[in-house]
């Protein structure tokens, strides 16, 4: 069965600090999805990346960067310079391809990050 | 774009009674989730459909809880009778397959569900 640990419970930094949130999963299958998501005081669940598992390029968008790494079964994500805007919720999350798993996603418990001014 | 669309936004009931929660997915998407986030459970899948028809619904916690989907554009989610332990956000997604797995979810804003 799949699953994705998320250590970090809660992350608190100060404005324009770097923070790296994460990720560790198991699964059995050969081809699977990862993903992050973002969940602010509001309470949406907003999509930030995917993953497959035959694609292990880190990826960067503005300040975020996902970091892949299949030896270690890790899907890390860093904030550069962060902003309060920042703060929320972030979820890590596995999909595997095979079967009834198809899309259905395993979440993390999720990371409390704090971005104070 | 219009996104995914739940009713209503927050729902406060007594115990015993019947809940019924509403869900229009993304147009175009085949593929529909229900979802409940607790403190204690995380976020956990109830169920999901394809183009209409349930595949999975292994999380859903007791015969209390049922689901339907009768045309593409609207989905409920209803618990009869309703107990204190089923109060948790409740989130509805859709994605289109495309035949792969990597098609993100887009969340709905939730339903946060109060029984008191």
């Amino acid at each position: 069965a799949q699953k994705v640990t998320q250590a970090q419970t809660e992350i608190s930094v100060v404005e324009k600090e770097d923070v790296t949130l994460d990720c560790v999963y198991e699964t059995r299958d050969t081809t699977y999805y990862l993903f992050w998501y973002k969940q602010p005081p509001s309470g949406e669940l907003v999509f930030l990346i995917r993953r497959n598992s035959f694609d292990e390029q880190n990826e960067i968008s503005g300040r975020y960067s996902w970091n892949f790494q299949k030896s270690t079964s890790s899907f890390n994500f860093t904030i550069t310079a962060s902003q309060v805007v920042d703060s929320a919720v972030y979820f890590c999350a596995l999909s595997e391809e095979g079967g009834t798993s198809y899309g259905k996603l395993t979440f993390g418990q999720g990371t409390i990050l704090t971005v104070h001014p | 774009d219009a996104g995914v669309i739940q009713s209503p936004r927050h729902e406060v009931t007594e115990m015993g009674q019947e809940v019924t929660l509403r869900c229009k997915p993304i147009s175009g998407h085949d593929y529909l989730f229900w979802y409940r986030q607790t403190m204690m459970r995380g976020l956990e899948l109830l169920i999901y459909f394809n183009n209409n028809v349930p595949i999975d619904d292994s999380g859903m916690p007791e015969d209390r809880f049922s689901a339907k989907m009768p045309n593409a554009s609207f989905s409920t989610l209803k618990i009869q009778p309703s107990e204190p332990r089923d109060s948790a956000v409740y989130f509805c997604a859709s994605s289109t397959g495309q035949g792969r797995g990597d098609s993100p979810l887009h969340f709905g804003n939730g339903t946060r569900l109060t029984v008191t």
